[in-house]
């Protein structure tokens, strides 16, 4: 159980596009969904929070106009970049949490490459 | 402030056994997940303590001191498939995974 899928796998697209990656959780309901964004070598950056049927918070530096998070039902989350660039390429991953309160786990998706060219 | 502290690299080989040793500082304490991160892969639960003391599962084990701010996990009988990143990701009383860098483990034959 607790498996938590992505989609597209890996996308690439051309400077000024925009680009929508979904995260789905299968056999659960995920009350909150997590996005991050990995660059090679580094440590995983939370991008946003996303609760179901509100909006997402986004840590401190993310543009939220350039990275709409919607989080529309309690089994997807998508997270689009819009007027995409090559320094948006990057490994975005999602994570679900199915349970309210603190310390639960996050169940990750495969994640998705996104290469802007 | 938020700080992880873990070895960058490790190096081990196959059939041992290796300890990740971890200190943490946090703003509150809501448990402490150890995750695997493959290259070029999402990361894999490993474990989660909440409370002082050792949790087994298998090959893996994980300890926890809170008063010390200190985790490791232990990996046994090594094999070359446990080379990968090692994430030692507490919790503060956001909620939020903290993620570091990491330890990166390399298995030798």
């Amino acid at each position: 159980g607790a498996v938590v899928s992505q989609h597209p796998s890996w996308v690439i697209c051309k400077s000024g596009t925009s680009v929508k990656i979904e995260c789905r959780s299968l056999d659960f309901q995920a009350t909150t969904m997590f996005w991050y964004r990995q660059f090679p070598k580094q440590s995983l950056m939370l991008m946003a929070t996303s609760n179901e049927g509100s909006k997402a918070t986004y840590e401190q530096g993310v543009e939220k106009d350039k990275f709409l998070i919607n989080h529309a039902s309690l089994t997807l989350s998508t997270l689009t970049v819009t007027s995409a660039h090559p320094e948006d390429s990057s490994f975005y991953i999602c994570s679900a949490d199915g349970l309210a309160g603190v310390g639960n786990e996050q169940y990750f998706g495969p994640g998705t490459r996104l290469t802007v060219t | 402030g938020q700080n992880i502290d873990q070895p960058t690299e490790m190096t081990a080989t196959e059939g041992a056994i290796v300890q990740i040793n971890c200190t943490y500082q946090t703003s509150g304490f809501n448990g402490l997940f150890w995750y695997q991160q493959h290259a070029g892969e999402a990361p894999t639960f490993l474990s989660y303590n909440v409370l002082d003391g050792l949790e087994e599962k298998g090959r893996f084990s994980s300890f926890l001191s809170r008063s010390k701010g200190y985790s490791y996990l232990l990996l046994k009988e090594l094999q070359m498939k446990d080379s990968a990143s090692y994430l030692c990701t507490p919790v503060g009383n956001t909620g939020k995974l903290i993620f570091g860098q990491g330890t990166t483990l390399q298995v030798k034959p």
